[in-house]
């Protein structure tokens, strides 16, 4: 089954502790993106991939890393969690980030909690 | 920097009645997508326009895309309580400083049906 698979689903963690959410896709999609979702203020991107090893700012990119080494994996890495980052996260990923645009497709998302 | 507005950001009709959601750019979108979120699911692609002036329909949905590629709304005619969710549009825009393009989702619009 195509599928977009975050993880964990739900996490609740301490300020400053790092953390990693893992985002795999199993449809050989050369885009991937991470967003937040927060009240009021819809999905915001974070970071996004065009393809292996190449990644690029978001809108909201500062307190956040990402990777890219693999084509099906794209981590979300929050080095010293703050409570501002507390939001529901989605990955979405695409076929193609160029020519005419693709559908993305969401993973379940992974709601955070930082105390 | 590039923002994309939707309106309303909530709205309860009765069941039967007309729905209408716009999304408004500061800039020029190369295309549009839109996408439904149930109730404590994901984002799901529901369309995409690409070309000025376009207009497609999904059953009982209505999609335009404006002639200067900078708006773009979401009709829905004899709601029904299975409409219920929120309903991001997404702009596609391209960033000459890389050469590549990244999508602004709007703030949604939450649709309440009451039967």
């Amino acid at each position: 089954e195509a599928q977009v698979t975050q993880n964990p689903r739900y996490l609740i963690t301490v300020t400053g502790k790092k953390l990693t959410v893992t985002c795999s896709q199993n449809m050989n999609h050369e885009y991937m993106s991470w967003y937040r979702q927060d009240p009021g203020l819809g999905l915001r991107q974070i970071y996004y991939s065009m393809n292996v090893e190449v990644t690029d700012k978001g809108d909201v990119p500062e307190g956040y890393k990402v990777s890219r080494k693999e084509k099906r994996n794209f981590p979300l890495i929050l080095e010293s969690p703050s409570p501002n980052q507390t939001s529901l996260y989605f990955c979405a990923s695409s076929l193609s980030g160029t020519g005419g645009g693709q559908p993305q497709h969401f993973g379940d998302g992974t709601r955070l909690s930082i105390l | 920097g590039q923002q994309v507005m939707q309106i309303p950001q909530y709205q309860h009709v009765q069941e039967g009645e007309d729905f209408t959601t716009y999304c408004n750019s500061s800039t020029t979108l190369s295309n549009i997508q839109w996408y439904k979120q149930r109730p404590g699911g994901h984002p799901v692609f529901l369309i995409q326009l690409v070309k000025s002036g376009e207009v497609k329909k999904q059953k009982r949905l209505t999609f335009q895309f404006g002639e200067a590629k900078k708006n773009s709304s979401l009709h829905i005619t004899a709601t029904q309580t299975t409409d219920v969710g929120t309903y991001f549009c997404a702009g596609r825009i391209y960033l000459t400083t890389s050469g590549t393009y990244k999508y602004i989702f709007g703030t949604g619009t939450r649709l309440k049906v009451l039967a």
